[in-house]
């Protein structure tokens, strides 16, 4: 079964500090895999995409990584900021066709405290 | 060029009573998507729509809801006959193809419907 889980469900930091957000996948065959950011009543918004072949990627202050060996990706924030408190959506392409082979996790929700 | 735009964003029903979400995708995007997410709980893919098309709607219910994206005007998500688990915030998103392996979804704000 296609499945997209993280991990922590929730967490909260200082502002400044760092924090490391985790998804693990079930999806096969794997396309790609995005990060979005959703803050509170928005829609989700993409950070980054990670296909089979790349290991890290960087926005800014959000670093990804991608073991497609052991299907897992993490999403590091470095000096965390008050805007950063939203909720952190791994989202995983499968190679299916067909509009129907994105597979969401449930979300990280992060707050940043002062 | 403006993101997607939903509306109402808010909207709140009594049981019986029919809800309609507009959806208007990112200028130069054919493409339509409807998920909807539940409290505490990952968006649900529902229904995929090109112009005057419906590709894929093996997520939505088969009874009540239905979906159109007409060669005119933005897509239209319908729900009859609303029941309180239809209470849910409703996200419409955008594409320009589907067919690279890049191709990025655009989120919009969402509908958030109350059912009383």
């Amino acid at each position: 079964k296609n499945q997209v889980e993280q991990s922590p469900q929730s967490l909260i930091i200082l502002e400044g500090k760092n924090c490391t957000l985790q998804c693990n996948y079930t999806v096969s065959p794997f396309s790609n895999l995005r990060w979005y950011k959703q803050d509170t009543g928005r829609g989700p918004v993409s950070l980054t995409i990670m296909t089979f072949s790349e290991n890290t990627k960087s926005n800014g202050r959000y670093t990804a990584t991608l073991d497609a060996d052991t299907k897992q990706s993490s999403l590091h924030i470095t000096a965390s900021q008050l805007s950063d408190s939203a909720s952190y959506i791994c989202v995983v392409r499968g190679g299916q066709t067909g509009a129907n082979n994105l597979f969401f996790g449930t979300g990280t929700r992060l707050t940043v405290i002062p | 060029n403006a993101g997607v735009m939903q509306n109402p964003r808010h909207l709140v029903r009594r049981r019986g009573q029919e809800a309609r979400l507009r959806c208007s995708p990112m200028k130069g995007h054919s493409h339509v998507y409807w998920y909807r997410q539940l409290p505490e709980e990952g968006l649900k893919f529902m229904v995929y729509l090109q112009k005057e098309n419906i590709i894929d709607e093996s997520g939505m219910p088969k009874e009540r809801f239905s979906a159109e994206f007409p060669k005119e005007g933005p897509s239209i998500l319908r729900i009859q006959q609303v029941v309180r688990g239809d209470s849910a915030a409703y996200f419409c998103a955008s594409s320009r193809s589907t067919r690279t392996v890049y191709n990025e979804q655009f989120f919009g704000p969402g509908t958030r419907l109350t059912v009383l």
